[in-house]
């Protein structure tokens, strides 16, 4: 799994809770992303951090919050849980490189079911 | 933005015949990176090309980069059950950033 852990593997919220998934890396990557996997649509970016306590959005970023107090941890929030069907949010880390050639590695991922 | 497209979306196999997804940008790319990602599991990195007309193999696995560095394409030859799996392409989208494209679900039929 490359070193990266995502926690819990399932989460249930109920609708316009607030619920927070872990991404914790031991890889020594300066770089973490998160993405919603839609189907048909593969993977959407919706954060992503080069640095400790430093972060950009992504395409889909509404509804969402991070933090990156830690290199090793990059927690994600969804604000808003919708009444949508089950989503599954990856995260993944990499080296700081040279303009998207890193590979990138992927935790197991969250699945989020909104009740 | 840079967009990346792949089709088909779907691909039903026999096993044993062979299997092609192909990439397609709006945009040159630098680089493209291939990713396989197995029914529950997540996405892991199988290659990256870098070079115009480049092609590498690995096993079964072939894949190409394009002359204009704007496609490339995954064949896989004699697919196995173990060739499951979604597979996707990527290229840069920006500072750090990776677009994935939309994917290529393929399934084989033993």
């Amino acid at each position: 799994d490359g070193g990266i852990t995502q926690s819990p593997k399932y989460l249930f919220r109920k609708e316009g809770q607030n619920v927070t998934l872990s991404c914790e890396q031991n890889l020594n990557h300066d770089a973490m992303y998160w993405y919603r996997q839609d189907p048909g649509q593969g993977l959407r970016l919706i954060y992503y951090s080069q640095i400790v306590n430093d972060f950009q959005k992504g395409d889909i970023a509404e509804g969402y919050s991070v933090s990156r107090e830690k290199k090793e941890s990059f927690p994600l929030t969804v604000t808003s849980a919708k009444k949508n069907p089950t989503d599954f949010y990856l995260c993944a880390s990499s080296r700081l490189g040279n303009l998207g050639k890193e590979t990138q590695y992927f935790g197991p991922g969250t699945r989020l079911l909104v009740l | 933005g840079q967009q990346v497209m792949q089709i088909p979306q779907y691909q039903h196999v026999q096993e044993g015949e062979d299997f092609t997804t192909y990439c397609n940008s709006s945009t040159t790319l630098s680089n493209i990176q291939w990713y396989k990602q197995r029914p529950g599991g997540h996405p892991v990195f199988l290659i990256q090309l870098v070079k115009s007309g480049e092609v590498k193999k690995q096993k079964r696995l072939t894949f190409q980069f394009g002359e204009a560095k704007k496609n490339s394409s995954l064949h896989i030859t004699a697919t196995q059950t173990t060739d499951v799996g979604t597979y996707f392409c990527a290229g840069p989208g920006g500072y750090q950033k990776v677009t994935f494209g939309t994917g290529t679900k393929l399934q084989v039929i033993p």
